[in-house]
């Protein structure tokens, strides 16, 4: 079995503040992990994903993630965030096969 | 995302009507998904097929529900009678090959049963 647990339904940042939205996986092989973006009234955007390789990812808008194993855990942070990141952020992942599961989702608020 | 074309865009319509959602991935994308979103549920799976195959609909309701992908470019979701509760983004989603069968989602099919 897996799932996808991502922590803070919502979380509020300053603008230019770090942003750090959390995910943890559960999974007993090495799983495929993305991190997908939701803007209001659209369809999801692929932000970034782990595969195999460097575990650090770097992802578009300047996004990145890092897979960590021992943690269980694919963390997405920017280093400084921008009114235009306000929307919500899906974790997912896929162990084997092919169907993405996704987390509950994470509404990102900018405070100016 | 320009990999594939989902239509319509909007859909109102009353309890018992028939609803067609299409959506069209660019010829290769042999792998495609249906997805649900809603405020309650979050994204739910409904069904995939491969090669125009359907690999599993477990997630999708039988009795009203159906998919169908009857050419490499155009699958279908019907849904026959609607119901208030069907309500929701219905998203389809073709997995690239070349990209390492990532999974890129539409625009989506915003229903509204009334």
């Amino acid at each position: 079995a897996q799932s996808v647990t991502q922590l803070g339904s919502h979380v509020s940042v300053s603008e230019g503040a770090l942003v750090l939205l959390r995910c943890n996986y559960s999974s007993s092989v090495p799983p495929y992990l993305f991190w997908y973006v939701q803007y209001p009234n659209q369809g999801l955007q692929l932000l970034l994903k782990y595969t195999t390789g460097a575990t650090l990812v770097k992802g578009i808008n300047g996004f990145e993630a890092e897979f960590k194993k021992s943690e269980t855990s694919f963390h997405l942070t920017k280093p400084s965030a921008h009114m235009s990141d306000a929307a919500e952020y899906f974790c997912a992942v896929i162990r084997g096969g092919e169907k993405l599961t996704f987390g509950t989702g994470t509404r990102l608020t900018i405070i100016p | 995302d320009a990999r594939v074309t989902q239509t319509p865009r909007d859909k109102v319509t009353e309890m018992g009507q028939e609803v067609t959602m299409r959506c069209q991935p660019i010829l290769g994308h042999n792998t495609v998904f249906w997805y649900r979103q809603t405020m309650m549920q979050g994204l739910e799976l409904l069904a995939y097929f491969r090669n125009r195959a359907p690999l599993d609909d477990s997630g999708m309701p039988k009795d009203r529900f159906s998919a169908e992908m009857p050419d490499a470019t155009l699958a279908t979701l019907k849904i026959q009678p609607s119901e208030p509760r069907d309500s929701a983004v219905y998203f389809c989603a073709p997995a690239v090959p070349r990209d390492g069968n990532t999974i890129y989602f539409g625009e989506g099919s915003w229903l509204t049963v009334v």
